[in-house]
């Protein structure tokens, strides 16, 4: 299957500080990916969607403000969150839709964001 | 909205023997698509199988099928000579295709242990 590359996969910061977390489809091109949460032992809840090119389209209760989201290439998607603070350590996964195979997202192997 | 229901937080089976996971979901959609992935502990969600809702037949891919029931909006997972390596997270997901959407939703997830 193809391959999404998601990095970092760990990072540590004090609160306040902002962290950019990639998400990059290695062989192939995405126009559409999508940033998930994940919280310990909990499923996985869609924060937004990226399209190259475009706004993102964020679920409800998610500030756009908050988590920015730039999908300024058909091979990249970036996840900046602001001024990070405890609440917001969680696991982060982005994944990617191949445009050949419709319908199925290939996932990064996640962030862990530790706010300090 | 739609939700996916997974009854089984937890779950074993010995090695080289089978065991299905449920999964039932609830929708007013008549085309869909439906997936499992699994979640090893490093993280990485992994495709296992995905289903067509027009289909009838159930999908296979090797030691994993289905057994799709669209009336009863269940869609079991079963896995045949089951091996350590299946031990993971299992996530049943939702999803359809409306405008451009292709919104995953997830179940809680089953946690599949393999003993050997």
């Amino acid at each position: 299957g193809a391959v999404v590359s998601q990095h970092p996969s760990r990072v540590i910061c004090k609160s306040g500080t902002s962290v950019k977390i990639e998400c990059r489809s290695l062989d192939f091109q995405a126009t559409t990916m999508f940033w998930y949460r994940q919280f310990p032992k909990q499923s996985l809840m869609l924060m937004a969607t990226s399209n190259e090119g475009s706004k993102a389209t964020y679920e409800q209760g998610v500030e756009k403000d908050k988590f920015l989201i730039n999908h300024a290439s058909l091979t990249l998607s970036t996840l900046t969150v602001t001024s990070a603070h405890p609440e917001d350590s969680s696991f982060y996964i982005c994944s990617a839709r191949s445009g050949g195979e419709v319908f199925i997202q290939y996932f990064g192997a996640g962030t862990r964001l530790s706010v300090l | 909205a739609q939700t996916v229901t997974q009854s089984q937080p937890e779950m074993s089976v010995q090695e080289a023997e089978t065991v299905t996971l449920s999964c039932t979901y609830d929708t007013s959609e008549n085309n869909y698509y439906l997936f499992w992935y699994k979640q090893p502990p490093s993280r990485q969600m992994i495709l296992v199988i995905r289903q067509e809702a027009y289909k009838q037949q159930n999908a296979t891919e090797n030691r994993f099928s289905v057994n799709f029931q669209k009336a009863a909006k269940s869609f079991s997972l079963k896995i045949s000579d089951s091996q350590l390596g299946d031990t993971a997270m299992y996530f049943c997901a939702f999803m359809k295709h409306v405008g451009g959407s292709e919104k995953l939703v997830f179940g809680k997830g089953t946690k599949l242990t393999v003993n050997p």
